[in-house]
């Protein structure tokens, strides 16, 4: 069974542009997580969806967004980049809808904002 | 809010030896409680997913135990590899609200020497 799979790997932006990340979760799971992590702040929850719905958002801007296609898949869209946006994007995905299956996740992507 | 501490932030051991990493949680409300494994530039993996019902899970050379009274898990790894030289971190998913939200320790840094 293919695990997690984000594209791209990395990505290099200049500060003020905008971003797309891709993650496709494992077969069959519909909950699709995003975290972003730094070395200062570690692992921060950015938001979820279940059934193309967010279903919960962490403390980020409003510059964050996602969404979810009927076949699970699911798009980080991040506008306006600034340079504390450089961070490695990870992407999780599980199979139940009340939070007791385990999460799986992918590579990440590298983000670099220049 | 749920904090989540991992103790210690580093460690190296000789090859062979048994070792145990601490991870507590300020709030017991929780559904699961997870251990992931990360790779230098890679995602996470995960390790053990111990439900709040459960005391301990184990996998090969693996167990975790959960304590949720008190807020404390406990990793042991018996016989630590040189392949076994990694990040490890604790997750806690909080009870209370649906979805895959978790809240991430700071990780502690495994370093196996041959």
């Amino acid at each position: 069974k293919a695990g997690v799979t984000q594209t791209p790997r990395y990505l290099i932006k200049t500060r003020g542009q905008q971003v797309t990340l891709s993650c496709s979760p494992i077969s069959g799971h519909r909950s699709v997580s995003w975290y972003q992590q730094t070395p200062g702040q570690g692992l921060q929850f950015l938001f979820e969806y279940f059934s193309e719905t967010q279903r919960n958002k962490g403390n980020f801007p409003g510059r964050f967004s996602g969404r979810q296609f009927s076949n699970s898949r699911s798009e980080m869209n991040v506008s306006t980049l600034e340079l504390g946006d450089s961070a490695l994007y990870l992407c999780a995905s599980s199979w139940g809808d009340r939070g007791d299956s385990p999460l799986h996740f992918g590579n990440g992507t590298r983000l670099t904002v220049t | 809010k749920q904090e989540v501490t991992q103790i210690p932030a580093a460690l190296s051991v000789p090859e062979g030896e048994n070792l145990v990493l601490n991870c507590s949680f300020t709030d017991s409300a929780i559904y699961n409680l997870q251990w992931f494994r990360q790779d230098p530039g890679k995602g996470l993996t995960s390790l053990l997913l111990i439900q709040s019902s459960q005391r301990e899970q184990t996998s090969g050379r693996l167990n975790a135990s959960l304590d949720k009274s008190s807020g404390r898990s406990t990793l042991y790894i018996a016989a630590s590899q040189p392949g076994d030289s990694a990040t490890y971190l604790c997750a806690v998913r909080p009870r209370g609200t649906s979805g895959s939200r978790l809240t991430f320790g700071e990780g502690t840094q495994l370093t196996v020497n041959p």
